[in-house]
């Protein structure tokens, strides 16, 4: 059974870098799937931020483009996500997640819980 | 960027009544659609995959349609259950987007 579990802060201060871990189980994140990450503002519409695949190869959305960076750990079967100069407008739910298959454009199949991260002072 | 534009936002049904959300995207996405039940403080779940294939486990109540530009997806004889929000997710060019949700109320 694959699991996927975020962990990290769930208070971050305005301007500091926001750090998330999402953990894989039950399955090896070196197979031939995408992992990517998600988000949720309170209220709004999900948010695509980008994929990783295991050998290291990115997408990101250019609305995060210059803020993002994502990166693989195989040895831990993790990957993770790296935000920069946080504001209060990236107060979401963070969801990780797995592609169904190799290919880019196939549908995510399996979620993580989802972590609640705030922007405060 | 493809926006995804969901219709209604807000539906009030009552148990097996059948029920037709629709996407439509800003441009041509092929078949390249996906649609996710979301429950309150849950993650999304897939339903739906590529505008009509059902996802493994998924009940056959669920179904979908659809190409180009505008798609649906019909829930028939609806259970209690099936109150949450539906969202629908293109992936044929970057970046990935989503529907604003159409939350479903079940009477």
């Amino acid at each position: 059974q694959v699991q996927l579990q975020e962990s990290g802060p769930g208070l971050v201060k305005p301007s500091d870098t926001l750090s998330l871990s999402c953990a894989v189980s039950g399955y090896s994140i070196s197979s031939h799937h995408w992992w990517g990450w998600i988000r949720q503002p309170p209220g709004k519409r999900l948010e695509w931020i980008g994929y990783i695949y295991y050998s290291g190869s990115t997408y990101y959305n250019p609305s995060f483009q210059s803020r993002v960076t994502m990166s693989v750990d195989t040895s831990k079967n993790q990957f993770s996500l790296k935000m920069t100069s946080v504001t209060a407008v990236d107060t979401a739910v963070y969801f990780c997640a797995r592609t169904e298959s190799a290919a880019v454009g196939s549908p995510f199949d399996y979620w993580g819980q989802g972590t609640l991260v705030t922007v405060s002072s | 960027e493809i926006v995804l534009t969901q219709s209604p936002d807000f539906q009030s049904v009552t148990p097996k009544e059948t029920v037709t959300i629709t996407c439509r995207a800003s441009q041509s996405i092929g078949f390249s659609l996906h649609w996710y039940q979301q429950k309150p403080y849950q993650s999304p779940k897939l339903l739906i995959k590529y505008a009509s294939q059902s996802f493994s486990g998924v009940p056959s109540r669920f179904s979908g349609s659809g190409s180009g530009t505008d798609f649906t997806l019909t829930i028939n004889s609806l259970e209690p259950e099936d109150a949450a929000t539906y969202y629908c997710h293109q992936s044929s060019s970057l970046p990935r987007t989503f529907g604003q949700g159409t939350k479903l109320e079940i009477k």
